[in-house]
């Protein structure tokens, strides 16, 4: 069974901090990894990762694959209030079906 | 705006009752999803349609209907509303090498 798990399923940290966000996926015929960011309406995206060991970077946040291990973290530093929201990790397979966890949850505090 | 339009924003619905969702998407992508979500469930995909012409059942089809209507549409049917089919419907567009598009959801409650 196809299937993506998120860790922690949530978090809470002081403005500056640094976070990392787990996604452990098993997607048959896997294609990639993506990260969303959720506030209050539609998940907007992130990163999309293909391939191990390139580390995908956009202003604070950045993201890594590891497809021999299964995995990928996003880290967040110097963590700023508008940070906060779920954050989805979803896995695709060569067919366009895309796996997603439920989310962490992050909370950042003033 | 580029990007994916849904309708209604909110919805509520008497148990038996039918509607239809609409989306719609101008970005050119050949994929199409319906996805709900449900508190701590994340998101479920409902139906999905790889190109246009073709329609297939995702993780939780039951007592949905989709269409296909052209590359730009997909609707989301809903033939007798159900209380466990409260929940926010997320309608999404892709291509393969790229990640999803959002519609901005839409909230039903069936009372």
């Amino acid at each position: 069974e196809d299937k993506v798990v998120q860790s922690p399923l949530s978090l809470v940290v002081h403005e500056g901090d640094t976070v990392t966000l787990n996604c452990s996926y098993e997607v048959t015929n896997f294609r990639s990894l993506l990260w969303y960011k959720q506030e209050k309406k539609a998940p907007t995206f992130l990163f999309m990762l293909t391939s191990s060991g390139i580390e995908k970077k956009s202003g604070r946040l950045s993201s890594i694959l590891d497809k021999k291990e299964l995995f990928s973290i996003l880290n967040i530093t110097a963590t700023q209030t508008g940070d906060s929201a779920v954050y989805l990790c979803a896995g695709s397979n060569t067919g366009n079906q895309f796996y997603f966890g439920t989310g962490t949850s992050l909370t950042v505090i003033p | 705006n580029a990007g994916v339009t849904q309708t209604p924003k909110f919805q509520v619905l008497k148990t038996g009752q039918s509607m239809t969702l609409q989306c719609a998407q101008d970005m050119n992508h050949n994929s199409m999803y319906w996805y709900r979500q449900d508190p701590g469930m994340g998101l479920r995909l409902i139906y999905y349609s790889a190109s246009e012409g073709t329609t297939d059942k995702g993780e939780v089809p039951n007592g949905y209907n989709v269409s296909r209507l052209n590359k730009r549409e997909f609707s989301l049917r809903l033939e007798s509303a159900a209380p466990s089919q409260t929940s926010v419907y997320f309608c999404a567009s892709s291509e393969v090498f790229y990640g999803y598009t959002f519609g901005s959801g839409t909230r039903l409650t069936v009372v």
